[in-house]
Order: structure tokens, then C-alpha cells, then sequence
């Protein structure tokens, strides 16, 4: 969906560099997520949102850190990372805890 | 948020509808089933959600067991463009907990 950006599409990093993807939405929406795909398997929640001052840890939430800059932006920081850390990222948006509209996804691979 | 069974994989020819199942025999009455679907690596994108009555929207009808036990997805002239994983999701709306996206099912529609 056009209206949730992400950057970047695509990153290969090292194991221990700080890492940073960064999500806007355009759709006005309050909430924002940050999930994780594996190969054949379904999303985990990483963190999400409800507001600017209410963030909140999901199922897998260790290694990462989240700044929610401003409504439309959401971003999902890697301090440190590590190899298993390499998936398919995606952000998300909704309006309270209606449909959540996805962005295309970064893929990041940790060396 | 009640969990979800669906089927690895279903194959649809070209133009015949798709049906596609879920089980929810544990679902509460204050949750909704949802359904999402993933074409190759992209974003999940939303379909449909019911909660007890049978919905239709342009793109899918979702049907609804009288116990809502059970629901079907049904995708009624499936194209190859329909090609993708389906996920079953039960949660209750507006509220934030674990929006679970399990494995999902592979739809393979084939010319």
C-alpha cells in the first residue's frame, strides 16, 4: 500500500552495526506496528504503538528498539545486530484496532 | 486471542471459486475473524472480517458457522494474480492483543 512507506527496501549489514528502518504512513492512522517474517512462516509482533507517547513491546521484542517520531513515523532500531536478526520487515498502521494496512517490507540480511 | 487451523496448501483452477477454511472452535463472543492474504513477500493486505453474519465485500465473501467454530473464505472466480497465502486471524476488534497470523494457507491457483 502506497500510503505505508518504508526505508530501507533492502539492507546487508554486519554483525554489530546499529541499524535503523524507518516507516511513514499518509493515512492519518494512530496506531503503527513493526512485525518480522521468517522463511515460511507468519508475522511477529516486534512493537507497536497507539500514540506518540504510548509504545509498547510485542511478542519478540528483545534486540530492538522503537522511536515513534511523530504520527505518520515509526522507526525500528537494531543496536546491535546479529545474524538471526536477518527477516522481512514490515510496518503497519490502523485507525484504534481496525485493518491493519502493511507496508512493502525491508529485507535485511546480517552477516 | 482465540488460535487458528488452517490447511499448508489448496489448489483453485483458473475461474472456479475458492473456498478456503479455517477452524476457530475456540473463539470468544467478542471476537472477530479476520482475513489477510500475502503475495510473495509483499505486505499482508486485508480481505474481509465477520463476526457473526455472513460479509461480502469486492473482493471475498467470508462465511460464518451458526457456532462460528468454523469459517470459509471464498474467492468466487480465483485468478492467478490470487496466488498468495491466506491467514485466518481471530481477534477481538478494537482491541490490541496479538493480532496472530499463524502459517496461513498457500493458495495456488493453476491456469
Amino acid at each position: 500500500d502506497a500510503d505505508v512507506t518504508q526505508t530501507p527496501r533492502n539492507r546487508i549489514t554486519k554483525t554489530g552495526k546499529r541499524i535503523m528502518l524507518e516507516c511513514s504512513q499518509t493515512k492519518g492512522h494512530d496506531r503503527m506496528y513493526w512485525y518480522r517474517q521468517d522463511p515460511g512462516l507468519g508475522l511477529r509482533l516486534i512493537y507497536y504503538s497507539f500514540d506518540v507517547k504510548d509504545i509498547n513491546k510485542g511478542e519478540i521484542s528483545d534486540g530492538y528498539s522503537v522511536s515513534r517520531q511523530a504520527q505518520a513515523k515509526f522507526s525500528l532500531s537494531l543496536e546491535s545486530a546479529i545474524p538471526n536478526q536477518t527477516a522481512l520487515y514490515f510496518c503497519a498502521t490502523s485507525w484504534s484496532g481496525d485493518e491493519q494496512f502493511f507496508g512493502p517490507g525491508t529485507r535485511l540480511t546480517v552477516l | 486471542d482465540a488460535k487458528t487451523t488452517q490447511p499448508p496448501s489448496m489448489d483453485c483452477a483458473e475461474g472456479r471459486a475458492a473456498n478456503l477454511p479455517c477452524n476457530h472452535s475456540t473463539i470468544s463472543g467478542n471476537e472477530y475473524v479476520y482475513w489477510y492474504r500475502q503475495i510473495h513477500s509483499q505486505g499482508p493486505q486485508y480481505i474481509i472480517h465477520g463476526l457473526k453474519n455472513n460479509e461480502t465485500n469486492e473482493m471475498a465473501s467470508l462465511i460464518i458457522t451458526e457456532d462460528r467454530k468454523s469459517s470459509t473464505l471464498i474467492l468466487p472466480h480465483a485468478t492467478l494474480r490470487d496466488t498468495a497465502v491466506y491467514y485466518c486471524i481471530v481477534r477481538v476488534a478494537r482491541n490490541f492483543n496479538k493480532f496472530y497470523f499463524g502459517s496461513g494457507t498457500k493458495l495456488n491457483v493453476k491456469p
